[in-house]
This record gives C-alpha cells, structure tokens and sequence, in this order.
C-alpha cells in the first residue's frame, strides 16, 4: 500500500513572495503519478500540476512547479510569486500507474497568504 | 469542462436516518469514486466504481453502500445514519486510462 506524507499542517507566506511545500511518499511501484490538488475555502477540489514518474523533467504550470526526487520519494510544490487567491488547503496525492486509478492522499497543508 | 455535481453542498439528518448523497458527471467517465474528508486526516477513499453496477470497497466502507446504475450517476448511501459519519464529502470521477481525477464541490453532511 502506498503512503502519503505531508509534514506541514500549515505555512504562511507573504503576498509575492516564494513557498514550498513538502511531500513524501513510499511505495514499491515504478510506474506511478504525483498529483498537487488545491482546495480553496469554496471547496472545489481542482488539480495544481501533475507529474509522471518516468519523467526527469520535473512538471511547471506558470508560477507552480515540482521538484521530483525519485530516489529519495520526494514531491514539493513551489508557488512562486504568491498571490492572494493561493490561500487554500493543498494535498499531496500519490496515483497508480498500474490501472486502479485510485489515489492516495496525504493529510494536506493550509497555506495562508499574507497582504 | 468536466463537470461533477454533487446534490448538495449541505445536509443534516438525524441519527438512523438512512441517507442517499448524489453524484453526477458529464463527461462518460468510466471511474467514479465517494471520498471523506476530515480534518488532519485528508481524503479517505469510502468506494469507487470502475462500471456500470460495479464497486469496489476502498479505505473505510464500513457504514456505507454505494449504487451505480447509469455511468453518469454514483450514490452514496448511509443506510443508518450515525454521527461520526458527520463529515465532508467528496465524488470524483476519472476517464478509463487517465491519471486525473475530477471532483466535486462536495456535501457537508451533519448527523445530529
């Protein structure tokens, strides 16, 4: 069984400024996908940015992007240049490449943008 | 855009009430999947659906039954309402071969 962890419950960071969030992961699959899902106070769970673990490039959508370190089963998320309307919850979530197409969440981190 | 459409955004029903949460989705995906959310413990899969009448349990079944009669429409039911089923919950959905999965705006159920 795979697991998710994120080691944040909650962070802060200044309007324009840069954070990252921590994510790890353990499981005995090769061919896998690591997801960052945002929820914001409406709750409308949306997906932030994807990535395929046979891909070195790590992922990047505008100001979001990933760091991938397979090895050591790490997942972070950078939010560069922090706007207002980052403040949300954001869950790390590991998904089976093999075809259950389930997915493994980790427990979320509340990020908080200041003005 | 994908659309998944939950019946409702809020919902208070007493204890032993039997309960039916609704799930609707246009765009023929194949998977559907009942999640619950809780504070300091994520998203925990409750079942999923990968086909018309089938289903599959996930994390927590326990208390719950799901049906899946037409692909568009996954049910949640709580055949005895109880209230540490208080809690959010999620629907999803997600095409056959794809990695990712459409959500909901979820139901805020409250068991008093």
């Amino acid at each position: 069984a795979q697991t998710v962890t994120q080691s944040q419950p909650e962070m802060s960071v200044q309007e324009a400024e840069t954070v990252t969030l921590s994510c790890t992961y353990d499981t005995s699959e090769s061919n896998y996908y690591l997801f960052w899902y945002k929820q914001p106070p409406s709750r409308q769970m949306i997906l932030v940015i994807r990535q395929e673990a046979y891909k070195q490039q790590n992922a990047t959508e505008n100001r979001f992007s990933v760091n991938f370190q397979k090895a050591a089963k790490s997942f972070s998320l950078k939010i560069s240049d922090s706007q207002l309307g980052d403040t949300a919850m954001y869950f790390c979530a590991f998904g089976d490449g093999a075809g259950s197409y389930q997915l493994t969440f980790g427990k979320g981190t509340k990020l908080s943008v200041i003005p | 855009d994908v659309k998944v459409t939950q019946s409702s955004r809020y919902l208070v029903k007493r204890t032993g009430e039997k309960v039916f949460l609704e799930c609707v989705q246009d765009m023929d995906h194949e998977n559907m999947f009942w999640y619950r959310q809780d504070p300091g413990l994520g998203l925990r899969l409750i079942y999923f659906s990968y086909d018309v009448k089938m289903k599959e349990k996930g994390d927590i079944p326990e208390g719950y039954s799901v049906s899946r009669e037409k692909k568009e429409r996954f049910s949640l039911i709580l055949e005895s309402a109880s209230t540490n089923q208080t809690s959010m919950y999620l629907c999803a959905s997600m095409q056959l071969g794809g990695s990712e999965a459409f959500f909901g705006q979820g139901t805020r159920l409250t068991v008093v």
